[in-house]
């Protein structure tokens, strides 16, 4: 069975661009949430999305977006970066929106913007 | 995370002691309460998990307790080995699915 696939694994970008992020989940869970992970915050969650809607939010700019496709892929994007958003953003899927059942998270997209 | 404490945020135990990590929470409604694991350059694992009608859990040598009058839980694991060596996040859930977690500790195993 496929883990959560995340691609790409690395990506450089300069302050000012955007960005786009792809995430996979395991085949069948339809709830995908993202963090954004960074020696100094930890793990801060970003959006939890389940049957292509947005179930929750954290407390991240709107610069931060996503969405999830009906085949539960979720893409997320970061829009006018700035040198604080360098992070691994991880994903994460589930079989139910509900109380954290089994979260597996994917590899990350390591985010340097430079 | 802004709701989940977690202490040690670096723990040094010789092999074969034990280790202890607690964490504590204020979202009353929170009843799912996982521990994951990230061994350097990998992705969060989860090694065990509880929910809030549980007040214990064991798998081998990890183990979990819930205290929700007073709203902590704590992650045990003993006869640690230098492969527990890695950092430990806790993190707490509610019924609308979103994890938030704890700041992580790195454990640190010596033979």
């Amino acid at each position: 069975k496929a883990g959560v696939t995340q691609t790409p694994r690395y990506l450089i970008k300069t302050r000012g661009q955007q960005v786009t992020l792809s995430c996979s989940p395991i085949s069948g869970h339809r709830s995908v949430s993202w963090y954004q992970q960074t020696p100094g915050q930890g793990l801060q969650f970003l959006f939890e999305y389940f049957s292509e809607t947005q179930r929750n939010k954290g407390n991240f700019p709107g610069r931060f977006s996503g969405r999830q496709f009906s085949n539960s892929r979720s893409e997320m994007n970061v829009s006018t970066l700035e040198l604080g958003d360098s992070a691994l953003y991880l994903c994460a899927s589930s079989l139910n929106t509900g109380v954290g059942y089994g979260y597996t998270f994917g590899s990350g997209t390591r985010l340097t913007v430079v | 995370g802004e709701n989940v404490e977690q202490h040690p945020s670096t723990l040094s135990v010789q092999e074969g002691d034990s280790a202890v990590i607690k964490c504590t929470y204020s979202d009353s409604a929170s009843n799912y309460f996982p521990w994951y694991k990230q061994e350097l350059g990998k992705r969060p694992q989860l090694i065990i998990d509880i929910r809030s009608n549980v007040g214990e859990k064991k798998d081998q040598r990890i183990a979990v307790t819930l205290n929700k009058t007073a709203k902590h839980f704590s992650l045990h694991i003993t006869e640690t080995q230098p492969e527990d060596s890695a950092v430990y996040f806790c993190a707490e859930g509610d019924s609308w699915g979103k994890l938030q977690f704890g700041a992580g500790t790195q454990v640190v195993v010596t033979p």
